[in-house]
């Protein structure tokens, strides 16, 4: 059974800030690890998809780096935006279906 | 546009009532789920679908059922036997899920309050 975990559950920065967090997941019969932004009032969106270890992906102020044999996968904010505010979600592939973790709610105050 | 539907937004129901929920796709994808959130805890997987006609259970299929007669829909009934219905539930659908990149497009959501 996989166990997904996100840390912290919730974060509380200043725009500008620089932050980060983490999702742990098991580093046996590894697939993938995706992950999500869920913005209020809206569906989830996916942001990454990672394969290898060592994976980093990039998109605009939004990296994610993956470790594989360690079991960990990291989300990084530069300079957080109000417009970050969301939750972020990791999940792991596991057998035709994906295991969430319960999330990372970013709040990002002007 | 493209994208997944689900209606209604909120729904309320008295106990011991069946309900269904709605969700349609115009994506094309062959695979559809449903899943459940409760205030703490992470989307659960209720049911999945990789083709029509077919579906598995997830990992909380207790007292619910699905359909899958169309490629475009998967509703959801939520079931008298569902001990503690009230919840937000998530449909999502997805190109293949065999494979490891397959990303999952998600709908808007229903929030359901058994009363």
């Amino acid at each position: 059974i996989l166990n997904v975990e996100q840390s912290p559950q919730s974060l509380h920065v200043q725009e500008g800030d620089s932050t980060n967090f983490t999702c742990s997941f098991p580093s046996s019969n590894f697939y993938a690890l995706h992950w999500y932004r869920w913005e209020t009032a809206k569906s989830p969106e996916a942001l990454f998809v990672m394969t290898l270890n060592g994976d980093e992906k990039k998109k605009g102020r939004i990296s994610a780096t993956l470790n594989t044999k360690e079991g960990y996968s990291y989300l990084y904010i530069k300079g957080s935006q109000p417009e970050d505010s969301a939750t972020y979600l990791c999940a792991q592939k596991g057998f035709q279906k994906l295991v969430f973790g319960t999330g990372t709610r970013l709040l990002v105050s002007p | 546009d493209g994208g997944i539907t689900q209606s209604p937004k909120y729904l309320f129901r008295k106990e011991g009532q069946n309900v269904t929920l709605s969700c349609e796709q115009n994506l094309n994808h062959d695979a559809m789920y449903w899943y459940r959130q409760d205030p703490g805890q992470g989307l659960r997987l209720i049911y999945y679908s990789q083709i029509v006609n077919d579906f598995q259970k997830g990992d909380i299929a207790e007292g619910y059922s699905v359909s899958r007669e169309k490629k475009e829909s998967f509703p959801l009934t939520v079931t008298s036997a569902q001990k503690n219905p009230t919840a937000f539930y998530l449909c999502a659908s997805s190109v293949d899920p065999r494979l490891v990149t397959d990303t999952q497009y998600f709908g808007p959501g229903t929030r359901l309050t058994v009363l």
